[in-house]
């Protein structure tokens, strides 16, 4: 079971919007539209941002979207703080076991 | 409040035997997926595995098939990660995760279970 791709780090400067890839296969990111994303700040437990591809929870920021295309999803968070800066990971329902798949995680660099 | 309490850190050595803890509290422990996550040290997230305190409905990633145990209490709404031969490439964070039964995200964390394994 392969993880999905992501880039190891993307960076912006406050104000601006970044976008974080997630590349999955057919048997994941393709077929379901259960793509959710998590932040992660250091030595904290990770938080959902968003599922279902691209619905926030109650209480998350509008700042934090997603979307998806074929094989890959995608996360933008427009309007960038500095408390955005933290790792960031994409899961997906997948066909394999155990059925669920993580990201290979973002780092978030606010500049 | 939904919440999940994980059991405190451990120290082992290799060799040892051990079972954390996943205590589930303000929802219906039976109607919710509990999903176990290991991050090792300065790594991402990869999942273990998860299990169904219903019926006890368990699968495992591969790459942790038969290396470790998933289990339920749901008379006591708590879930357990077990192993019964530690190796220092154990060591790790260990997250426990709730995700309500037909829901495809995981919504709720345990604070995570800090393992390590040194001789």
């Amino acid at each position: 079971q392969s993880a999905l791709t992501q880039p190891a780090s993307v960076s912006g400067s406050p104000g601006q919007s970044i976008t974080i890839s997630c590349t999955g296969t057919s048997s994941d990111v393709g077929a379901y539209n259960y793509v959710s994303w998590y932040q992660q700040h250091p030595g904290k437990a990770p938080k959902l941002l968003i599922y279902d591809v691209s619905n926030r929870p109650s209480g998350v920021s509008n700042r934090f979207s997603g979307s998806k295309s074929g094989n890959t999803a995608s996360l933008t968070i427009s309007g960038l703080l500095a408390e955005d800066e933290a790792d960031y990971y994409c899961s997906s329902y997948t066909k394999n076991a155990p059925p669920y798949v993580f990201g290979t995680g973002t780092k978030v660099t606010v500049l | 409040e939904v919440q999940l309490v994980q059991s405190g850190a451990e120290v082992k050595k290799p060799g040892e035997s051990l079972k954390i803890s996943c205590k589930g509290s303000g929802y219906s422990f039976t109607n919710y997926w509990i999903g176990w996550v290991r991050q090792m040290p300065g790594k991402g997230l990869e999942w273990m595995g998860i299990i169904y305190p219903l019926n006890s409905d368990t699968r495992y990633s591969p790459s942790f098939q038969g290396q470790v145990s998933i289990s339920a209490d749901r008379s006591i709404n708590t879930a357990y990660l077990q192993w019964n031969t530690l190796k220092a490439t154990d060591t790790a964070m260990y997250y426990c995760a709730s995700a309500k039964a037909g829901n495809y995200y995981w919504d709720y964390w345990g604070q995570g279970t800090l393992l390590t394994v040194s001789s």
